[in-house]
């Protein structure tokens, strides 16, 4: 089966620009992720979908970040506008199932680095 | 509130020896846990995941983790480890009952020596 797909892979921008990430899920996987990975850390969930209703965004920046998952398949998290502290490792996962018994199954990553 | 340790930032082991990566949680009941892969550039991959049942479990590329609850640790082992184990690994939890929230460690590095 195809992997989780994210675009781009590298992306550099200055600080105060916007910027979006890209994610397709493997096929049939109704739960999607979006995870933050800083330098030397584990991912810290962000966002988690359920086909196309976001059911946990607590951790979600909500003043400069948004992410939308039209239709219940793709998704995209955008920043705006990026700041320094936001270069990190921006991960999507998705999952069979809802619950914590489904593995994740993550993506390359797209690696974000704000000048 | 949950939590996950990985007490080692990175250990150097040389290649054919045995590994031991350490992980301790907190948490008020028995959680959902698992043990990922890294590698450079590249995405997290699942080894193996301890749901209930027997406390050894096999994984993928010849690990196995052990869950000891009175320790609240869940180890991870592999008897011989291949230059290609050289990677980032993460220890993560989720609750059994109720919430969907994965939590990870903050990895472990490890370098294998020729």
């Amino acid at each position: 089966e195809a992997g989780v797909v994210q675009s781009p892979r590298y992306k550099i921008i200055e600080k105060k620009q916007p910027v979006a990430f890209w994610c397709n899920p493997i096929s049939g996987h109704n739960t999607l992720y979006w995870y933050r990975q800083n330098l030397g850390q584990g991912p810290e969930l962000l966002i988690r979908y359920e086909n196309e209703e976001a059911v946990d965004d607590s951790q979600l920046p909500k003043d400069r970040f948004s992410a939308e998952r039209l239709k219940g398949v793709d998704s995209t998290l955008k920043i705006q506008p990026a700041e320094l502290g936001d270069s990190a490792v921006y991960l999507c996962a998705s999952s069979l199932g809802q619950g914590n018994n489904s593995p994740l199954h993550f993506g390359n990553g797209t690696r974000l680095t704000v000048t | 509130a949950q939590s996950v340790t990985q007490p080692d930032i990175h250990i150097t082991v040389s290649e054919g020896a045995s590994l031991e990566l350490r992980c301790n949680y907190s948490y008020g009941a028995t959680p959902y846990l698992f043990w990922y892969v890294q590698s450079p550039g590249q995405g997290l991959q699942l080894l193996l995941k301890y749901f209930s049942g027997d406390t050894l479990v096999q994984g993928i590329k010849g690990f196995e983790a052990e869950f000891k609850r009175s320790q609240s640790s869940f180890n991870l082992r592999k008897p011989s480890v291949h230059w290609s184990d050289a990677a980032e690994y993460f220890c993560a939890v989720g609750p059994s009952t109720g919430g969907f929230k994965t939590i990870f460690g903050a990895g472990t590095r490890l370098f294998v020596k020729a």
